[in-house]
């Protein structure tokens, strides 16, 4: 089974703010996904990150798939109450179209 | 266009009752996932289906947990008997089976007491 680990666990931060998350495992994925997942809703997918070195921008989210395919990091530039919520990235496992989920970051923005 | 729909939201029942929970996914879609989340162990893979057939159901718990996708528009997740620990939020998703993007619910929030 292919493993994901984020960090760190929970973010607590002012508005305005940058932050980083990350995304780290030992096996290759053929593509990564973040998502954002806010309470009593289901995760809402962000980006899919395909190709080793890979920088995807939404906005003031900057997402970037690393060189070997085996981490990936999400930075949020001037953070605001909005981007509140649990950041999930996911996987894609080499056989089937299944993913594997990180344990979550959890991200508070404080005004 | 409608999302993944999934009923209840909310179910509350007693140790050693039956649970059904239901799933309707997006037009089209062809593949099916559930999922459970809980703060101890995040959000893990029961199963999934491709074109109603079910692929993997290598992280469904135990013999109590089954799923069901009778066609293309409609899955259930039956829990027979429902134990305390089996309490979560379990999310069904879809998605195109040469597509990884996975839309989901929102989820079923069960409480076994």
């Amino acid at each position: 089974t292919q493993l994901l680990e984020q960090s760190p666990q929970f973010l607590s931060i002012q508005e305005g703010e940058n932050l980083t998350v990350y995304c780290n495992s030992s096996s290759v994925f053929s593509s990564l996904q973040w998502y954002r997942q806010e309470p009593g809703e289901g995760p809402v997918l962000l980006v899919t990150v395909v190709t080793g070195g890979e920088v995807k921008k939404l906005k003031r989210l900057t997402f970037q798939f690393g060189d070997a395919r085996k981490d990936s990091s999400l930075h949020i530039t001037a953070a605001q109450p909005g981007d509140t919520g649990l950041y999930l990235c996911a996987g894609e496992e080499a056989a089937g179209n299944k993913l594997t989920f990180g344990g979550g970051t959890r991200v508070l923005v404080k005004p | 266009d409608a999302g993944v729909i999934q009923s209840p939201r909310h179910e509350v029942t007693e140790m050693g009752q039956e649970v059904t929970l239901r799933c309707k996914p997006i037009s089209g879609h062809n593949s099916l996932f559930w999922y459970r989340q809980t703060m101890m162990r995040g959000l893990e893979l029961l199963i999934y289906f491709n074109n109603n057939v079910p692929i993997d159901d290598s992280g469904m718990p135990e013999d109590r947990f089954s799923a069901k996708m009778p066609n293309a528009s409609f899955s259930t997740l039956k829990i027979q008997p429902s134990e305390p620990r089996d309490s979560a939020v379990y999310f069904c998703a879809s998605s195109l089976t040469d597509n990884y993007e996975q839309y989901f619910g929102p989820g079923t929030r069960l409480t076994v007491t």
